[in-house]
């Protein structure tokens, strides 16, 4: 099993290009999530999908917009990069079950994104 | 929505002394309480977790502790090693859906 993948790795965009950042999950997992990570700032949630053809915000959504392709794929857009969009993003799906490892959240390698 | 903090932000300890790192949250209903492990350039990854009718859990060197009258968590790692240098996040949530992660507490393991 390969997990969570994401691509691409690492992007360069310059300011008001746009970009679809990919995720795929091979475990079968209901809930899928996207986070960007800043230093000293944590792992702070964009948007995630608690099942297929759903989708919510989380805690900082403006100037993204996701799509839950499928049970395996959710992917992430800006659709005008920002320099404040500058960041790690990681994908992340979990399968909360009654009981076991409930709410674990298997993350992806992440996507190191520069807006110039 | 739930308000986390993690003290400390930074800690250094020598090999094979105790490291404690405690994390306060603000929701009541939060009943779930795991620790993620970043290494440096790396995805984070779970390495304990507690539910909310578990006073503590041990997992080899490490254990995660439980106040929930408190509002707080920590977690423990002793006799340290280089390899638990790190960024250490904890994330507790009341719903399945959303953990919210606090800061992080870089921990550094000196020789």
């Amino acid at each position: 099993n390969a997990g969570v993948t994401q691509t691409p790795k690492f992007q360069v965009l310059k300011t008001g290009q746009s970009m679809t950042l990919q995720c795929a999950q091979d475990m079968n997992h209901n809930s899928m999530y996207w986070y960007r990570q800043d230093p000293g700032m944590g792992l702070r949630l964009i948007y995630y999908s608690a099942s297929e053809g759903t989708t919510d915000k989380g805690e900082v959504p403006n100037g993204y917009n996701v799509s839950r392709l499928n049970k395996r794929e959710f992917s992430l857009r800006l659709e005008s990069a920002a320099p404040s969009q500058t960041s790690v993003y990681f994908c992340a799906s979990s399968d909360p079950r009654p009981s076991g490892r409930s709410y674990e959240q298997c993350f992806g390698p992440g996507t190191r994104l520069t807006v110039l | 929505g739930e308000n986390v903090e993690q003290h400390p932000s930074t800690l250094s300890v020598q090999e094979g002394d105790s490291a404690v790192i405690k994390c306060t949250y603000s929701d009541s209903a939060s009943n779930y309480f795991p620790w993620y492990k970043q290494e440096l350039g790396k995805r984070p990854q779970l390495i304990i977790d507690i539910r909310s009718n578990v006073g503590e859990k041990k997992d080899q060197r490490i254990a995660v502790t439980l106040n929930k009258t408190a509002k707080h968590f920590s977690l423990h790692i002793t006799e340290t090693q280089p390899e638990d240098s790190a960024v250490y996040f904890c994330a507790p949530t009341g719903t399945a859906s959303k953990l919210t992660f606090g800061t992080g507490t870089r921990l550094q393991v000196t020789l």
